[in-house]
């Protein structure tokens, strides 16, 4: 496809459990970011690769994120032991000249 | 660390009326600044963006920006709003140079236009 795509669009999960959401960035770009955009909020930074550079891990709230960046291509975000403060529109975004955002993924966490 | 600053929430609007989303950020270097929109129900998308040369910067669909280092602002603006620029809006900086290129946001102006 011809922009950033991220699965699944919506994701309602129990607290306490596991969540892994993918970003599949544009073709070509070498950076990636996640954000997390919360309602009445602007975006936080969350992570950022650049190549196969380490990842900028600053943004990241807590040990139960994660996420990982394969062949430098598709990325994965993880939370580990779901809270209910969790629960946000995760944004990727990939950046070859300039930074082009996803669809998002709606995660509520009950 | 940069901050952004955006002190409108929430701007209503009737069509036809001029526009200025104001966006201020802290930091004393060199900067790059943007702004974003989010349409309803759409992706965020860059609407326009300043690295260098003039000033006035002019972006998609008659909107325009004015980056004022004194002031470190770089408000957004339009003169003639419509219906369909109701949107959630966002300016954005990153450092020019030195550091990883990690755009900070602002919190998002959310505009409404009545028909």
């Amino acid at each position: 496809g011809a922009g950033v795509s991220q699965s699944p669009s919506n994701k309602v999960t129990e607290k306490g459990k596991d969540v892994e959401l993918r970003c599949d960035p544009i073709s070509g770009h070498t950076a990636l970011y996640w954000y997390r955009q919360s309602l009445g909020q602007g975006l936080e930074f969350l992570i950022y690769f650049q190549g196969n550079s380490a990842p900028d891990k600053s943004g990241l709230p807590s040990d139960r994120f994660s996420a990982e960046r394969t062949g430098g291509s598709v990325s994965t975000l993880t939370i580990q032991r779901t809270q209910q403060e969790d629960s946000a529109v995760y944004l990727c975004a990939s950046r070859g000249l300039e930074q082009f955002f996803g669809p998002g993924t709606r995660l509520t966490v009950l | 660390a940069q901050s952004v600053s955006q002190h409108n929430h929430h701007v209503i609007l009737s069509e036809a009326a001029s526009l200025e989303l104001g966006c201020n950020y802290s930091y004393g270097g060199t900067v790059n600044l943007f702004w974003y929109v989010q349409y309803p129900g759409q992706h965020l998308q860059l609407l326009l963006k300043y690295f260098s040369g003039d000033p006035l910067v002019k972006g998609i669909k008659g909107f325009e920006a004015e980056f004022i280092k004194s002031k470190f602002s770089f408000n957004l603006r339009k003169p003639s709003v419509q219906w369909s620029d109701t949107a959630e809006y966002f300016c954005a900086v990153t450092r020019s140079s030195g550091g990883s290129y990690i755009p900070t946001f602002g919190r998002g102006t959310s505009l409404i236009v009545h028909p």
